[in-house]
């Protein structure tokens, strides 16, 4: 069972452009994760999130988590191409170990 | 500071052989998580160690796979008679405690190819 569900898998977009990425579950979460993961490289975190309803802005990408804390969003305003990637999110409930989405993989064209 | 280190970066092994896959953590940093990400897979939870006290094991997908972490450091994951469905990239990440409050670091992993 996937707890967490990314969606889309796949986004080709061009530069300039915004998109937005979900990362949904019927569980509740204790807080959230936003990962980014370059090939040959491990995730870095980009945010966590932690209270329902908030919003976390990291430069020109947003992050938001749902009220309820099942579900959380990000969005990004005019991509880049520094900006494809694998973007992962994960999470936490209690001190048990972050359960991880499949991801969803950005390619920003020039 | 170092960040989280990974040896080999790649592995190449028989089916059937046994592998050691090596993780340096960053210093100072009590808990530890090894993971497996797969092709287009997210990453899947294979054991977790917090200071002293006995490890998560919850994840290891088979008794082949088994970790051990001495002196609170260095930690080996060793997978035994290796099966082609353990190809997959194995990460490492190491974060100042086992509260999810605290960001997990991540080696930059190693690449397990199994022929």
């Amino acid at each position: 069972t996937q707890l967490l569900e990314q969606s889309p898998q796949f986004l080709s977009i061009q530069e300039g452009e915004n998109l937005t990425v979900y990362c949904n579950s019927s569980s509740v979460f204790s807080s959230l994760q936003w990962y980014r993961q370059e090939p040959g490289e491990g995730p870095v975190l980009l945010v966590t999130v932690v209270t329902g309803g908030e919003v976390k802005k990291l430069k020109r990408l947003t992050f938001q988590f749902g009220d309820a804390r099942k579900d959380s969003s990000l969005h990004i305003t005019a991509a880049q191409p520094g900006d494809t990637g694998l973007y992962l999110c994960a999470g936490a409930k209690g001190n048990t170990p972050l359960v991880f989405g499949k991801g969803t993989r950005l390619s920003v064209i020039a | 500071g170092a960040g989280v280190s990974q040896s080999p970066s790649n592995k190449v092994t028989e089916k059937g052989k046994d592998v050691e896959l090596r993780c340096d953590p960053i210093s100072g940093h009590t808990a530890l998580y090894w993971y497996r990400q797969s092709l287009g897979q997210g990453l899947e939870f294979l054991i977790y160690f917090q200071g002293n006290s006995a490890p998560d094991k919850s994840g290891l997908p088979s008794d082949r796979f088994s970790a051990e972490r001495t002196g609170g450091s260095v930690s080996t994951l060793t997978i035994q008679r290796t099966q082609q469905e353990d190809s997959a990239v194995y990460l490492c990440a190491s974060s100042f405690d086992g509260t999810n409050s605290y960001e997990q670091y991540f080696g930059p992993g190693t690449r397990l190819t199994v022929t």
